[in-house]
């Protein structure tokens, strides 16, 4: 089936540094979303793009995340400066229409 | 709030017996709730399993199914007879905003003993 690729698999990375994980969404897919899951926790809405813009963000989406997908390139999740807090597995994800399709995530551990 | 809730795992079962796993939902800003099951499998991504965006509809998929019920709200998940091979961790989402956002349930772990 489609396939959503992300990069990197794993990442650690001092508090304070900012940090970029980078999904190839599928390729005719509209849609692109990023989930955050802490270990041991639920998968949880991050923040959903469109035609270039963020339509729809959670609380946990907080003022030190950015998302963009410059010229059609990677779909993009920035994160600075990290916290402690921002260790979990981002999981990306697109779509056409309803059936969003993931990526394997990429677990980030702030130390 | 918009909000699924399954079965909490582990769940073990022993390989040929039956499985429900079991999945209800609130959906109070979403009009048409469209509702998913996706698997992980150990090592592997999320992927979707099934979907059903009618209500009264069933959905299948892989030996497994779900009927996506509005008068209880639930969209529990099925197998007549689980494989070793269906060990992964199953989650339960609601979809259907126009934004495609989806809300997951906890996963529940399963695992088939042969």
């Amino acid at each position: 089936g489609p396939k959503v690729l992300q990069i990197p698999s794993h990442q650690i990375i001092d508090m304070g540094q900012m940090v970029t994980l980078n999904c190839d969404p599928v390729s005719n897919h509209l849609y692109f979303y990023w989930y955050k899951q802490i270990l041991g926790q639920q998968m949880e809405f991050l923040v959903n793009f469109y035609n270039g813009k963020v339509m729809e963000k959670s609380k946990l989406f907080k003022d030190q995340f950015s998302v963009e997908r410059p010229d059609g390139s990677y779909f993009t999740l920035k994160i600075q400066p990290t916290a402690l807090e921002d260790s979990a597995v981002y999981f990306c994800a697109s779509s056409l229409r309803d059936t969003l399709y993931f990526g394997e995530g990429s677990r980030l551990i702030v130390v | 709030g918009d909000s699924v809730t399954q079965t909490e795992g582990p769940v073990t079962v022993s390989e040929s017996e039956s499985l429900i796993i079991n999945c209800t939902y609130s959906a109070t800003s979403i009009a048409y709730p469209n509702l998913f099951w996706y698997v992980r499998y150990p090592g592997e991504g999320l992927q979707l399993l099934l979907k059903v965006i009618t209500a009264g509809q069933k959905g299948s998929s892989r030996g497994f199914e779900a009927t996506y019920n509005k008068e209880t709200t639930s969209f529990h998940l099925q197998k007549a007879s689980v494989q070793e091979s269906d060990s992964a961790v199953y989650y339960c989402a609601l979809g259907g905003s126009a934004l495609g956002r989806l809300h997951f349930g906890a996963g529940t772990q399963l695992i088939v003993i042969p």
